[in-house]
């Protein structure tokens, strides 16, 4: 079946524009995170939802920061007047339950975001 | 929270031979250690787990070690292969499944 998919997967802004990343989970998962990727490093979480229910968004860098998945399945980011310092890789992962198990997680190939 | 610390961060090593990369965690309370791989541009791909009630798992030429008490894990792959250059992600989790991620080590199989 299809994997999580993620769009756009490049993109370039101007430092000060907004963007919105999305993520489309494998269907039926329940859990949904966002990672952020510096280059050269591991994934750093940001974010975290069960269903449609945003449960830690204790990694969110600012107040800039905002993640929304109001219908349980498709999740998206958005990051308002970005910083050169969001540029990064930002992963998508979801998996199949909730919190109360250790589930593997599955991957998107992420949205590259350069800001200039 | 938790900090997980991977070592080395640079792993050359010839193909047919054995590679073994290290990691440690913090929180006595993580259960659940995945493997990841990924290659250049690429997703994350899990390539083995390790939940905290199994002391070894092994799938073919993969195998992962889990020492509680020493709170660290370590990756084993065995008769590399040039397709093994990568890099490769531990983790341990959070609460929540948060998974929180070492440095990463890349890996080069000389052919």
């Amino acid at each position: 079946g299809a994997g999580v998919s993620q769009s756009p997967r490049y993109k370039v802004a101007k430092r000060g524009q907004d963007v919105a990343l999305r993520c489309d989970p494998i269907s039926g998962h329940v859990s949904l995170f966002w990672y952020q990727q510096a280059l050269g490093q591991g994934p750093e979480f940001l974010t975290y939802f069960q269903n449609e229910a945003q449960l830690d968004k204790s990694g969110l860098p600012s107040d800039r920061f905002f993640a929304e998945r109001p219908e349980g399945s498709v999740s998206t980011l958005k990051i308002q007047r970005t910083q050169q310092e969001d540029s990064a890789v930002y992963l998508c992962a979801s998996s199949v339950t909730g919190p109360t198990t250790q589930e593997t997680q599955y991957f998107g190939p992420g949205t590259r975001l350069l800001v200039l | 929270g938790e900090n997980v610390e991977q070592h080395p961060s640079t792993l050359s090593v010839q193909e047919g031979d054995s590679a073994v990369i290290k990691c440690t965690y913090s929180d006595s309370a993580s259960n659940y250690f995945p493997w990841y791989k990924q290659e250049l541009g690429k997703r994350p791909q899990l390539i083995i787990d390790i939940r905290s009630n199994v002391g070894e798992k092994k799938d073919q030429r993969i195998a992962v070690t889990l020492n509680k008490t020493a709170k660290h894990f370590s990756l084993h792959i065995t008769e590399t292969q040039p397709e093994d250059s990568a890099v490769y992600f531990c983790a341990a989790v959070e609460y929540g499944n948060k998974l929180v991620f070492g440095a990463g080590t890349i890996l080069r199989v000389k052919s």
